[in-house]
């Protein structure tokens, strides 16, 4: 049972453009989100995150939305760059033990 | 170092033979994780060790999966009897505590022939 989802295997956008990505989640338990970014042959580095208090958390060109009532968070980058082509993972965090990662999606920006 | 070290990058076992996986935390950090990433898949939690408190081992797969940490610092993982399904990029990562951001070595690359 996968309780972290991010239903697009891959996301193909322009360059300049905004790229958004979405991720859900089933455990009303997790109280804190992550996203990390990982490249090819590379570990996961971190991102971005968002307590379950907070609505919005906005870094530079990166902003995560978190809608709990929906279960529903997403990843705004605005605009895309080349070096954004990665593999993102949506995390999520209970406090009782590791962190949950979704499959990832691949974005790829077009120049 | 500066990051998390993995050794060895990659690796190629013979079904039924003995891997043993080593992972090398940024220096102070309390806590360390494994993770494994089969491919298309996401990344499964393993194991977490958390300075001298008991590991939570509830996501290790089987019974042929074990793993040892020495103090705050280094950690292995050992597949006893692989198999071809345990193939995979195993990943380490530490931090300095339950909440703090992870810090992922490069991996391991696991292949069981």
């Amino acid at each position: 049972d996968q309780q972290v989802k991010q239903n697009s295997p891959s996301l193909s956008v322009q360059e300049g453009r905004i790229s958004i990505l979405n991720c859900d989640y089933t455990n009303s338990m997790f109280d804190y989100f992550l996203w990390y970014k990982k490249y090819p042959a590379e570990g996961p580095t971190f991102l971005i995150s968002i307590s379950s208090i907070k609505d919005k958390n906005e870094d530079g060109r990166f902003t995560v939305f978190l809608n709990k009532s929906a279960k529903h968070l997403s990843l705004h980058i605005v605009p895309s760059q080349p070096g954004d082509s990665a593999v993102y993972f949506c995390a999520a965090d209970r406090g009782a033990d590791g962190l949950t990662f979704g499959k990832g999606t691949h974005l790829i920006i077009q120049p | 170092g500066a990051g998390v070290s993995q050794s060895p990058s990659n690796k190629v076992t013979e079904k039924g033979k003995d891997v043993e996986l080593r992972c090398d935390p940024i220096s102070g950090h309390t806590a360390l994780y494994w993770y494994r990433q089969r491919l298309g898949q996401g990344l499964e939690f393993l194991i977490y060790f958390q300075g001298n408190s008991a590991p939570d081992k509830s996501g290790l797969p089987s019974d042929r999966f074990s793993a040892e940490r020495t103090g705050e610092s280094v950690s292995t993982l050992t597949i006893q009897r692989t198999q071809q399904e345990d193939s995979a990029v195993y990943l380490c990562a530490s931090s300095s505590g339950r909440g703090s951001t992870l810090h992922f070595g490069n991996g391991t690359r696991l292949t069981v022939t």
